[in-house]
């Protein structure tokens, strides 16, 4: 089993800030399977980024994934209100399918 | 646009069998691979299986002993069944969609999910 590790837990920042989350893989995973995913209290997760650095149909483009191997990074450039949320990574590359525990984004 | 919505029984009791259907408007089931994912406090986010349109299916290792994913398509429903419940299958269980042929795949619709409460 591919075990994703996000890293930090949380992260405090304030609107207009660069936020930078990791997910590392316990071994390799071809980019085309990591995905990032967005979830708010009382909601379904919502893809982000898909194949690791292509942005999902609507998703503005200070979201922007990249990485490969076992190290990906989701970086939204400058932060808006509606980004503190938790953020989550997911692999398709190997059974069983597998996400991290999850980065929350939150107003310092 | 195509939308998913979850149902079934909010509440279960222990040992007996968790049944949930997805059932898919605003498109087809055929072509996409259908995804239960549970979200528990437990495990976070965890991928059960999938149900190709065809009817073939792959799931967690975790859960294959206890988990049957099936694909109506005259009825345009997914459904899910997980047996012997205990209070470890407590959480908000979610449908997705994704097309697994291509290069890319992605999740790209999920339903908004329904909770499940294992308790006598």
């Amino acid at each position: 089993e591919t075990v994703l590790t996000q890293s930090p837990g949380t992260l405090s920042l304030s609107p207009g800030d660069r936020a930078n989350l990791s997910c590392r893989a316990s071994q390799s995973i071809r980019s085309d399977y990591l995905g990032w995913y967005q979830q708010k209290p009382g909601q379904a997760p919502k893809l982000l980024i898909y194949g690791a650095s292509n942005r999902a149909t609507g998703i503005p483009d200070r979201f922007r994934g990249s990485g490969s191997g076992t190290d990906f990074t989701l970086t939204i450039s400058r932060l808006e209100p509606e980004d503190f949320a938790i953020y989550f990574c997911q692999q398709f590359a190997g059974s069983p399918w597998t996400f991290g525990q999850g980065t929350k984004v939150e107003i310092k | 646009q195509v939308q998913l919505q979850e149902s079934g029984p909010g509440l279960v009791k222990p040992s007996e069998t968790l049944s949930l259907t997805c059932t898919v408007s605003g498109g087809y089931l055929s072509n996409y691979y259908w995804i239960w994912i549970r979200q528990t406090p437990g495990k976070g986010l965890e991928w059960i299986g999938y149900v190709y349109f065809s009817g073939s299916t792959n799931y967690n290792p975790s859960l294959e002993s206890r988990v049957t994913i099936s694909a109506d398509t005259s009825k345009n429903k997914v459904s899910l069944k997980l047996t012997s419940v205990t209070a470890a299958d407590t959480g908000v269980y979610f449908c997705a969609r994704a097309d697994l042929r291509v290069a890319i795949p992605a999740m790209d619709v999920w339903g908004k999910g329904t909770t499940v409460t294992v308790s006598s």
